[in-house]
């Protein structure tokens, strides 16, 4: 099938170490999104990637860490830097302007720090 | 810098009942679309709609509608003869395509409303 893949689902990750998040994609879209979603609040973009190796910072990006060596995969590195990482972590992708951008969503992974 | 709104934190109605949810955003740009998506607990962000600002049609698809007015910035959702599965949170979210320079689009979220449906 066709879609976002993110694993794992749950995570937890003690204090002072570094986590990764995995991101893959079949839909053959050009752009990859990471964002980060806190309880009672909307989505904020962490990471983004425009293309293959190239990613920019979204408004968020303070503690965490991406590579873009595939066009399918986008993982994302929690780092001990992040004083607050325990959220919920979605990833997306998004097409050309055909589709309008529309941008299409992974099921999420819930990091918590124990 | 671009901003959307849903003031509505929590609705609750009995199924058959019909919904709206409000969004008002704001926003520089003359080009922009806008979306919602659909929460349900799994927690995975369903694609329900993008419209873009050149087109001021409303739209019904089912049960679903959507009324898109730029002479008051909203774009609300409503829901006919809600059901159970009805019950999410829902996101209103608008883009600037051209905020990103090499092609995607970069989403600003409102912080969704929670429908819950109840028998």
């Amino acid at each position: 099938d066709g879609g976002i893949t993110q694993s794992p689902k749950y995570l937890f990750r003690k204090e002072g170490q570094n986590v990764t998040l995995s991101c893959e994609q079949n839909l053959n879209h050009d752009a990859m999104y990471w964002y980060r979603q806190d309880p009672g609040q909307g989505l904020r973009l962490i990471y983004y990637s425009q293309i293959v190796n190239d990613f920019q910072k979204g408004d968020i990006a303070e503690g965490y860490s991406v590579s873009r060596e595939k066009k399918e995969s986008f993982p994302l590195t929690v780092t001990s830097a992040q004083k607050n990482p325990t959220a919920f972590y979605l990833c997306a992708s998004s097409g050309d302007s055909s589709s309008g951008n529309t941008i299409y969503f992974g099921e999420g992974s819930w990091l918590t720090v124990v | 810098a671009q901003k959307v709104t849903q003031a509505q934190t929590e609705i609750s109605v009995v199924e058959k009942e019909d919904v709206t949810l409000d969004c008002v955003y704001e926003t520089r740009d003359t080009t922009y679309y806008l979306f919602w998506y659909k929460q349900p607990p799994s927690g995975e962000l369903v694609f329900l709609i993008r419209r873009n600002s050149f087109d001021e049609q409303n739209e019904i698809s089912g049960r679903y509608s959507w009324n898109f007015q730029k002479s008051t910035s909203s774009f609300n959702f409503t829901i006919t003869a809600s059901q159970v599965v009805d019950s999410a949170v829902y996101f209103c979210a608008l883009s600037e395509p051209h905020d990103f320079t090499g092609g995607g689009n970069k989403l600003t979220f409102g912080t969704g409303t929670q429908l819950k449906v109840e028998l």
